[in-house]
């Protein structure tokens, strides 16, 4: 089963609200990565993080690796309709042995 | 450059039978992991292939087994299937690399298999 714990496991927001979401776990990783995942298609990957305490931004999506390696949070700033998705934390401690969140259904009202 | 290819995207079984699915990588990507889906259980890990040899398992039955061919194409079997084995089966691939830095995976679409 998932090891890690991901929360909200759902969301509904006013296009332009900012968006916030976290992963928590009893195990240290070594490499935090969140994706996205729209329907009838596989995650894509938005944010990798290497290091505890790192903060990494693409566009409007913050993502950091929290300081004790066993949680990570995203933010979305001014969400806009096409951020609706699921959105997915991984933990990867050996070479690609990674476990996942249970994903965040994200709902974008315009 | 193109994308991950998994077929078919839809499947449907009953139980008892036994089915394979297929994952083309990117051209170049010699690792290939394999992912069950589910609405109950989210992603999780059920092994991953390089060079034709399985490098790391996860916590599935034997039911559920795997191969990779000399041309990094690889090919899941499920056998004896239950309900419980419905799911959407995500095959990812990572490109070469060094070190032991993480590797980015590319997932597939995705085949969606129901087991009646």
């Amino acid at each position: 089963g998932q090891q890690l714990n991901q929360s909200p496991q759902s969301m509904f927001i006013q296009e332009g609200e900012d968006v916030s979401m976290n992963c928590t776990s009893s195990s240290i990783f070594n490499t935090w990565l969140w994706y996205k995942q729209d329907p009838g298609e596989g995650p894509v990957l938005l944010i990798a993080l290497y290091k505890a305490g790192e903060l990494t931004s693409n566009g409007r999506l913050t993502a950091q690796f929290g300081i004790t390696r066993k949680d990570s949070f995203l933010n979305i700033s001014a969400s806009i309709p096409s951020d609706v998705g699921i959105y997915f934390c991984a933990g990867q401690r050996g070479n690609n042995d990674m476990r996942f969140g249970a994903g965040t259904r994200l709902t974008v009202k315009p | 450059k193109a994308g991950v290819t998994q077929t078919p995207r839809y499947l449907i079984k009953t139980r008892g039978q036994q089915v394979t699915l297929s994952c083309s990588p990117i051209s170049g990507h010699r690792s290939v992991s394999w992912y069950q889906q589910t609405p109950g259980q989210g992603l999780q890990f059920l092994f991953e292939y390089f060079s034709e040899t399985q490098r790391n398992k996860g916590n599935f039955p034997g039911r559920f087994s795997g191969r990779q061919f000399s041309n990094s194409r690889s090919e899941m079997n499920v056998s004896t299937l239950e309900l419980g084995d419905s799911a959407l089966y995500l095959c990812a691939s990572s490109p070469p690399t060094s070190g032991s830095s993480y590797n980015e995976q590319f997932f597939g679409p995705g085949t969606r298999l129901t087991v009646l």
